[in-house]
Formats: structure tokens, sequence, C-alpha cells
């Protein structure tokens, strides 16, 4: 069984769409997040749930609305996509969201806006 | 707030040779530093976590780094590369109450 699951693998879609990404782990972790790779593999965290409770909130547009329906799950909606929203999204989670544990990557979404 | 450079953006080395991935930190208390390695189409998994104690950590994969709080380096090593390490190595550092920060990333590349 995959511990992080995120679906779908690859989105292509025009400027102007709102499209979803879903993320699921079976690993009993609390806290969820998501990161955001650019075309240069820079890494940054966008959102972490903890229990289904939003933590951090970095900048980020508020076309981005992450949201929670339970512990397991940690989904990310985009409205009116943009060209410079095109990246590679990862969902990952840890046990308890403290930064000393380990973060488990799902394998990524990579979506491209045209 | 903490920040990670990696200065190599990308390292080419032959197969069976040494392997030295550099990584600098800037966190005002003590540390908790991580590698992770990225596959080509693949979640980040990590290779090793430096939280106190023996400077030298063990990891995955034949991995180790080395803590150096003189020169606030955690650079990572493998004596002996195969062709399935060619990947993406990100160094990240986390402190109490505050976000990992991933380094920008080193791309390692394998040659026969």
């Amino acid at each position: 069984d995959t511990a992080v699951s995120q679906t779908p693998k690859y989105l292509v879609t025009q400027m102007g769409n709102d499209k979803s990404i879903k993320c699921e782990q079976n690993l009993g972790h609390d806290t969820m997040y998501w990161y955001k790779q650019d075309s240069k593999k820079f890494l940054k965290i966008m959102f972490s749930y903890n229990n289904k409770e939003l933590i951090i909130n970095e900048t980020v547009p508020n076309r981005f609305s992450p949201k929670s329906p339970d512990k397991a799950h940690l989904n990310l909606h985009i409205n009116s996509l943009e060209l410079g929203d095109s990246a590679v999204y990862f969902c990952a989670s840890s046990e308890s969201g403290s930064y000393n544990e380990k973060l488990f990557f799902g394998s990524g979404t990579q979506l491209s806006v045209l | 707030a903490q920040s990670v450079t990696q200065p190599d953006i990308h390292i080419t080395v032959s197969e069976g040779a040494s392997l030295e991935l550099r990584c600098n930190y800037s966190y005002g208390a003590t540390p908790y530093l991580f590698w992770y390695v990225q596959s080509p189409g693949q979640g980040l998994q990590l290779l090793l976590k430096y939280f106190s104690g023996d400077t030298l950590v063990q990891g995955i994969k034949g991995f180790e780094a080395e803590f150096k709080r003189s020169q606030s380096s955690f650079n990572l090593r493998k004596p002996s590369v195969h062709w399935s390490d060619a990947a993406e190595y990100f160094c990240a550092v986390g402190g109490d109450g505050q976000n990992f920060v991933f380094g920008p990333g080193t791309r390692l590349s394998v040659l026969p």
C-alpha cells in the first residue's frame, strides 16, 4: 500500500480553470502538508494541517484553498489557474507535526497551465 | 529565520567514486538537519537526520553525513556511488517552532 497517495499524477489545464488535487495518507499521521516545487526544483511549503486544523498558511494566493475532511485527507483546490501555477505539487505527512520528524511524501502532481 | 544553501547545483561522478554533497545552514539554535533524495518522477525520501549526539550519522543506502557546528555544515557522503544514486538531493533544516526549510537541491549524475 502506498503510504501517501495523491491524484492525479499529471494535470494539464487552461488558464482560468478551477482544479483540485487529492491526497490521502494511510499512516495514521496527524499532520499533512502541501509543498510546491517550481521548475528549478525549489521546494516551498504552502500549507500544513494538524488533525484537520490549519497550522501553516504561507504566503499563498487565496486562489489556493486546502480542505481537510478528516486527518487522513488533505485536498488542494485551485481557482482561476494562472500560468505561474505550473509546478509539481507534493503532499506530505508526518506523525505529529514536530520539526524533528520524518516527512513522508507523495509522488507529486505535475500541474501544467496552458 | 533559518535558511539552507547547497552550493553545487549539479555534480557528476563516475560509478564507484566517492561523493560529497555540501550543505550549509543558518539557524540561531541547534538545528534539526535532514537529507532527502528525490528520484525522477518521485516524491522525496528521507536518507538521514541529525538532532543531537554523535555528529556523524548513518543513513539508508550507504549514505552518511557529518554535522560541523563551527562550519554550519551538514555534508552528505558516500564512499562508492552506484548508478542508482543518480537523483536530486535536498538538505533541509527545521527547528522548534519553525517550518522545515529545504535547500535548492543538488542534482547528481553518475557516469558508467
